[in-house]
């Protein structure tokens, strides 16, 4: 069973960014799709964006396109996901998942709680 | 994007007990291939989601037989044959067909 662990909690300032890591072991990571996932407190999941490794191919919802980054680093089967510009509506846990297909969540992340306040 | 619609919102449910979820979709589900991507989550307190069903119908590993998915096209339901205190949770139905994934707004399942 593919196991996915994140970095830990994170307290921004409003306008500056945030990296979170996804570091998986169990699964071939080259092969699988790792896909990121964030829920503000009280809401449901959102769907953010997706990264192929083995393609370099990445894919954003719309409402993070221009402002996040996801990259994949082979050599440690870590996957990466930046987010720019913060606001206090980005505060939220954002979890990262190897994907069944094209994108849906398989095995999660614990979580990242990321805090926007100034 | 795809919207998907929970029903009930929360459920009360005595212990040993069915409990029903039913999701509808703004669009169909099933993609040329065959396969309708739809998929469920429960969300544990204080827990990450966790993937319970896949492609409506599927079990995923070590999920309870208590858990049977069904539907097709827009309308899909989450049956629990016989609701335990582990099952107390939020449950979403999810969206893969295409992107951006969508969840439903989920429904609260608690125990009597």
């Amino acid at each position: 069973q593919v196991q996915l662990v994140q970095s830990g909690a994170e307290v921004k300032k409003p306008g500056s960014s945030v990296k979170v890591s996804c570091k998986t072991s169990g699964g071939t990571f080259s092969t699988q799709t790792i896909t990121w996932v964030r829920q503000a407190p009280g809401q449901g999941p959102e769907w953010m964006g997706r990264i192929v490794p083995i393609l370099g191919t990445v894919n954003f919802a719309q409402k993070f396109q221009g402002r996040g980054t996801i990259t994949a680093d082979r050599s440690t089967s870590t996957a990466y996901m930046e987010l720019n510009n913060l606001r206090s509506d980005d505060t939220a846990v954002y979890y990262c998942a190897n994907a069944f297909g094209v994108a849906a969540p398989r095995n999660w992340g614990q979580g990242t709680l990321v805090i926007v306040s100034s | 994007d795809i919207a998907m619609t929970q029903t009930p919102l929360s459920l009360s449910v005595t212990p040993g007990q069915p409990a029903s979820i039913s999701c509808k979709s703004s669009q169909s589900l099933l993609d040329s291939d065959g396969k309708t991507y739809l998929y469920w989550y429960l969300q544990r307190p204080g827990q990450a989601p966790q993937l319970l069903m896949y492609e409506v119908s599927k079990r995923f590993s070590g999920v309870s037989e208590r858990f049977s998915g069904s539907g097709s096209g827009t309308d899909f339901t989450l049956k629990i044959s016989r609701v335990e205190a582990e099952d107390v949770g939020v449950y979403y139905c999810m969206q893969a067909i295409e992107l951006p994934l969508t969840f439903g707004g989920g429904t609260r399942v608690d125990i009597k």
